[in-house]
């Protein structure tokens, strides 16, 4: 069936490095994608967003890539800090499909003083 | 604005046992959700409504029951709890249906014995 889903479960980042984390999607007929950060213990927090007609967004620190040939999409976070230790989701919205978001598994991110 | 709130943050069933989850947010928002999140596994959703009186069925909403008589209240009834409903539950809400920033709540676990 369709999915999203992520190639690495876990990152480990040197602190001042950039990250890259992966996701890879099977369902073509999604139109956007989006990012979450989930800190522990916490509800999963919206970082950014891409529609499917782009390839590239950016926001304050992060972009977001997006590969619609080999369905993949990927956030690069620049200058990783310690507060961006969390995990990590990409989500699906398919318009025709009520809007509904449909999550990956995840992505832990440690950041390495 | 306290955002999206939920109670309890845990709790503890016995199998069969009912109970409701509250959520409510103060941010005028018409659309709101039910998420369940299990270890290992990205959000799966239960089931959402665009508005007051609205109600639909996501992914996963065998078990759970919901209702939306207000705005700002979207609470989740567990009818008659099993072991595998043991997982942390999400409440999110969105201006409207189509937006896709959803704001989470902090989640209450669950335990079921």
């Amino acid at each position: 069936g369709e999915s999203v889903g992520l190639h690495l479960p876990t990152l480990s980042v040197q602190e001042g490095d950039n990250s890259i984390i992966n996701c890879a999607y099977s369902n073509s007929a999604s139109d956007y994608f989006i990012w979450y950060k989930q800190e522990s213990g916490k509800g999963p927090q919206f970082i950014i967003d891409i529609r499917s007609n782009m390839d590239k967004r950016q926001g304050q620190r992060v972009t977001v890539l997006l590969n619609k040939t080999v369905k993949h999409l990927s956030l690069q976070i620049a200058a990783t800090q310690p507060g961006d230790s969390a995990v990590y989701f990409c989500a699906e919205i398919e318009v025709s499909n009520d809007y509904k978001l449909s999550f990956g598994a995840g992505t832990t991110v440690t950041v390495r003083a | 604005n306290a955002g999206v709130t939920q109670t309890p943050k845990f709790q503890v069933l016995k199998t069969g046992q009912s109970m409701t989850l509250q959520c409510a947010q103060d941010m005028n928002h018409e659309y709101m959700s039910w998420y369940r999140q299990d270890p290992g596994m990205g959000l799966r959703l239960i089931h959402y409504s665009v508005g007051a009186g609205i109600t639909d069925q996501g992914e996963v909403p065998n078990g759970y029951n919901v209702s939306r008589s207000t705005t700002e209240d979207f609470p989740l009834r567990l009818l008659s709890a099993a072991p595998s409903q043991t997982s942390v539950y999400f409440c999110a809400s969105s201006y409207s249906q189509g937006e896709y920033e959803q704001y989470f709540g902090p989640g209450t676990r669950l335990t079921v014995t």
